[in-house]
C-alpha cells in the first residue's frame, strides 16, 4: 500500500470560487479524517467518517464546507465561495479504528490552498 | 482553549546528545497520546504513541513517557541525528484512539552537527 494520497497538492484560487479536494485513504482503513493547518499551528480537526457515515463535524466547518465519503473509500472536501481566511494546508488522515491494537492516524501529504 | 500545549517553540541539540520534547494537556478525557514529526510541505508522520494504561513506550531511539497525575508527556530521542531536525507535534485523543486528534502547536527541533 502506498499510504494516504491527496489531490491536488497545491491549489490557487480566487476569492469566491469553489474548490474540491480529494483524499484516498489506506485501503483497509475504515476511518477517514480531515484537518486544517495554518502557519505556526498544529493541525485542527474538521470532520471524520467511519466508512461512509460522517460522525462528527467541528464548529470550524462552516456551511461553506462540505465533505463526503460516498462509498466508504475516497473522500472529497468542498469549499464554496472561498475566502482568504480559508488559505491553509488541508490534511487527510486515515486509521483502522475499532479495537485493534493500533489506532494511529496516518496522514497524507496535504493540499495547500491559497486564496487570492 | 488550548487543550494540548507545547510550550517550547524551538529546541537545539548537539548531534549524539539526547533531545527531550515536552507536552502538557488539560483534558482528563484524553487516554491516548501520539507524537508526529513533520517536514516542510509534507504531512505529519507518525512516530510513537502511548496509551494511558502505560507510563512508558519505547521504539528504537524514541521513548515516550506519560505522567498522568501531572498531565504531562515527553518524547526522548537518543542519540539525536541530523535527520531528526523537524517540527514535532504532540497529539491526544480519547476512546483509546478512536476519536479526533487534538494537536499542540509544535516544537521545532534542530540537531546541530
Amino acid at each position: 500500500d502506498t499510504g494516504v494520497s491527496q489531490d491536488p497538492r497545491h491549489k490557487i484560487t480566487k476569492r469566491g470560487q469553489n474548490v474540491t479536494f480529494r483524499c484516498d485513504p489506506i485501503s483497509e482503513h475504515n476511518r477517514l479524517y480531515w484537518y486544517r493547518q495554518t502557519l505556526g499551528q498544529g493541525p485542527e480537526f474538521l470532520t471524520y467518517f467511519q466508512n461512509e457515515a460522517q460522525l462528527e463535524k467541528s464548529r470550524l466547518l462552516s456551511d461553506r464546507f462540505s465533505a463526503e465519503r460516498p462509498k466508504g473509500s475516497f473522500s472529497t472536501l468542498e469549499i464554496q465561495r472561498t475566502e482568504q481566511g480559508d488559505s491553509a494546508m488541508y490534511l487527510c488522515a486515515s486509521s483502522q479504528g475499532g479495537s485493534a491494537p493500533s489506532y494511529e492516524q496516518y496522514f497524507g501529504p496535504g493540499t495547500r490552498l491559497t486564496v487570492t | 482553549d488550548q487543550q494540548v500545549k507545547q510550550n517550547s517553540p524551538s529546541l537545539s541539540v548537539q548531534e549524539g546528545r539526547i533531545s527531550i520534547l515536552n507536552c502538557d494537556y488539560t483534558n482528563s478525557m484524553f487516554d491516548y497520546f501520539l507524537w508526529y514529526k513533520k517536514y516542510p510541505a509534507e504531512g505529519p508522520t507518525f512516530l510513537i504513541s502511548i496509551s494511558s494504561i502505560k507510563d512508558k513506550n519505547e521504539d528504537g531511539r524514541f521513548t515516550v513517557f506519560l505522567n498522568k497525575s501531572a498531565k504531562h508527556l515527553s518524547l526522548h530521542i537518543v542519540p539525536s541525528q541530523p535527520g531528526d531536525s523537524a517540527v514535532y507535534f504532540c497529539a491526544a485523543t480519547s476512546n483509546f484512539g478512536n476519536e479526533k486528534l487534538t494537536f499542540g502547536t509544535g516544537t521545532r527541533l534542530t540537531i546541530i552537527p
